[in-house]
């Protein structure tokens, strides 16, 4: 399987939108992918989840271009409560796995 | 909804000894749960996929007969460290699929065991 990649860290400020990208290259058609926020000592938190295109919810947006090869989640304002690990999954379809990648940790200032 | 209960949340143990980590999901029924160890700053890798009634599937390197699965209800998955040494130390944490929805689910997850061996 591919590695799945993400900027080790990104820092950020209070109030400002937050893009982070994950790179998979070798992502097939049926395979989707979640992101998910994982604070100390705890399970990670699911964030959204998409195929194509862009998905919105309540806390973030997801952007996945035509060829699917990266995804970047966007945190539209954040606050110091979202600093955090972030994490996006691909789930292959093909062989029933979901693997993480590697993981951004975010830090806001205030 | 959708909670998935780990138990314990830590736990220390001697070297040489056995621990066994349940993995419940609470309000939801899933025939497929995750297992996933984490180090200290690093990502989630996947230990194994354990399916209720069968054997679990362990991802490569991952010694089958260290770490045993048991998936025998549709609520619960275990995870038993056997003759654990310092190097098993690490966060546990699993997850589960709900059997409601096809393939696209979300994972839910559950607050990780920190296991120490000492």
């Amino acid at each position: 399987l591919a590695k799945t990649t993400q900027p080790i860290s990104m820092d950020s400020y209070e109030g400002q939108e937050v893009n982070i990208t994950c790179s998979h290259n070798n992502i097939a058609t049926n395979d989707y992918i979640t992101w998910y926020q994982q604070f100390p000592s705890q399970g990670p938190r699911f964030i959204i989840q998409g195929y194509k295109t862009k998905v919105t919810n309540e806390v973030a947006s997801l952007f996945i271009p035509a060829d699917r090869k990266s995804s970047t989640l966007s945190l539209p304002r954040v606050s110091l409560s979202d600093t955090a690990v972030y994490y996006c999954l691909v789930a292959f379809y093909n062989t029933d796995k979901l693997i993480f990648g590697t993981g951004t940790r975010l830090q806001v200032f205030p | 909804g959708a909670v998935v209960s780990q138990h314990p949340s830590w736990v220390i143990c001697k070297s040489g000894t056995s621990v066994k980590i349940e993995c419940r999901s609470l309000d939801f029924q899933a025939t497929t749960m995750f297992w996933y160890r984490q180090f200290p700053k690093q990502s989630l890798m996947l230990m194994a996929t354990s399916n209720e009634g069968s054997k679990a599937t362990y991802e490569q390197g991952v010694e089958k007969d260290k770490f045993l699965i048991n998936h025998a209800s549709l609520t619960l998955s275990t995870l038993t460290v056997t003759s654990a040494h310092p190097e098993d130390s690490s966060f546990y944490i699993c997850s589960a699929r709900d059997n409601v929805w096809a393939w696209g689910s979300p994972l839910h997850f559950g607050n990780g065991t920190r296991l120490t061996v000492t």
